[in-house]
């Protein structure tokens, strides 16, 4: 059974901190890493994805991949209250199509 | 272009019902993919489409079916209702179906099984 891990938080930054989002998975063999982001009552909208290890910067958002360790991280700097959302960390089931296995998702929030 | 459209937004059914939903992908998307949200569970993989063939299938029951037809819609269809099937169905889009393509959600429908 291929999982996705994440704190459900809530993780709570003051406004203009850096928020860090973590995810571990269980599948050696994934490739495509995304994270998405979820506000109340609305349907997840994709903020970054992944492929290679290292870093991947866009805007104030920076995504990690670290295959050898089964782990993925987002960066949220300078947060804001805008900022406030479930961060869902998503990865795909196999290479045959676009099923993602997301994990359940950590609940960031940002006080002004 | 337009986004993902989902319809019904809400529906209320009762025990051993069935029921329909609908997904229109952004235009020029071939492949299509539902998800099931529930708050115990978080998200969970229901199926994918992709040029009219199932592609892949997540772990329920099936009860659970699906369809896509040639313009890319898909329905999916849930039969015997159960109150555990309360939850968010997310539909998603992407274009070419690759494991790399992002996928675009739509807004869900809210089904209520009384």
């Amino acid at each position: 059974q291929k999982e996705v891990e994440q704190n459900s938080g809530p993780l709570s930054v003051p406004e203009g901190a850096i928020a860090s989002l973590n995810c571990t998975y269980s599948d050696r063999g994934s490739q495509s890493f995304f994270w998405y982001r979820q506000y109340s009552g609305k349907s997840p909208e994709l903020i970054m994805s992944i492929y290679s290890n290292g870093d991947k910067e866009d805007g104030r958002f920076t995504a990690q991949l670290n295959k050898a360790s089964q782990y993925v991280s987002l960066l949220i700097r300078d947060s804001q209250p805008s900022d406030s959302a479930t961060y869902l960390c998503a990865v795909n089931m196999d290479q045959a199509g676009t099923a993602l296995i997301f994990g359940k998702g950590t609940t960031l929030s940002v006080s002004s | 272009k337009a986004g993902v459209t989902q319809t019904p937004r809400y529906l209320i059914k009762t025990r051993g019902q069935q029921v329909t939903l609908s997904c229109s992908p952004i235009s020029g998307h071939r492949s299509v993919s539902w998800y099931q949200q529930t708050p115990g569970q978080g998200l969970q993989f229901l199926f994918e489409y992709f040029s009219e063939t199932q592609r892949n299938k997540g772990n329920f029951p099936g009860r659970f079916s699906g369809r896509q037809f040639s313009n890319s819609r898909s329905e999916m269809n849930v039969s015997t209702l159960e109150l555990g099937d309360s939850a968010l169905y997310l539909c998603a889009s992407s274009s070419q179906g690759d494991y790399t393509d992002t996928q675009y959600f739509g807004p869900g429908t809210r089904l209520t099984v009384l």
